[in-house]
């Protein structure tokens, strides 16, 4: 069964600071990984999809990494600012086992970027 | 584009009480989901669908059914609720894009107490 973990759960830094936020994955069998932003209270907005061939896919000041092979991907966020405060979530689409086709979540990351 | 909508957004159910929840997009896709978000449990997938008048179970489905009659619209519903339904519900849509670029699109979320 595939798991999904998110370190660390919680972060707090200071503005401008650049900061990285890791998934873990123990299935290496999978289509694609995804990166999510989620606001309290929100749903959930889409960031970054990573196809399971790619190795990298960036969007401003975000740049997400995937090592399928490894069961990593990481998700890079440079010049941190107040506004990304949010709970960041990774998804994996299974391509094998009983979760094929469905996505597995991490648990999140909390982050907190104080001025 | 509206994208994925829910409605409604807030809802208090008493024990053994039905509802219906509806989700609609607008972006003709294929696949439409419906997911459960707990504290320290994560996203868990309840129902889905492939396309208009086919549904499957997820990870979670018991005590909930689900109904697409139409491509933009997938309904859930409660028949007896129970104070373990008691959660967060997001509804979400993707393309039949293959080779892993299916990108999932999130509505806003329904919370559910049921007391």
């Amino acid at each position: 069964k595939q798991e999904v973990t998110q370190i660390p759960a919680a972060l707090s830094v200071p503005e401008g600071e650049n900061l990285v936020l890791n998934c873990s994955f123990t299935d290496s069998a999978i289509y694609n990984l995804q990166w999510f932003r989620q606001d309290p209270g929100k749903g959930l907005t889409s960031l970054l999809l990573i196809q399971s061939s790619q190795r990298e896919q960036t969007s401003g000041r975000l740049n997400a990494s995937l090592d399928k092979s490894s069961g990593r991907s990481t998700l890079y966020i440079a010049a941190s600012q107040p506004g990304d405060s949010a709970t960041y979530l990774c998804a994996v689409k299974n391509a094998g086992g009983t979760s094929y086709g469905k996505l597995t979540f991490g648990q999140g990351t909390i982050l907190t970027v104080h001025p | 584009n509206a994208g994925v909508t829910q409605t409604p957004k807030f809802r208090v159910l008493k024990t053994g009480q039905s509802m219906t929840l509806l989700c609609a997009q607008d972006m003709n896709h294929e696949y439409m989901y419906w997911y459960r978000q707990d504290p320290g449990m994560g996203l868990r997938l309840i129902h889905y669908s492939v396309g208009e008048g086919t549904t499957a179970k997820g990870e979670v489905p018991d005590g909930y059914n689900v109904s697409r009659l139409k491509k933009q619209n997938f309904l859930l519903g409660l028949e007896s609720a129970a104070p373990s339904q008691t959660s967060v519900y997001f509804c979400a849509s993707s393309s039949l894009r293959t080779g892993g670029f299916d990108e999932q699109y999130f509505g806003p979320g329904t919370r559910l107490t049921v007391t």
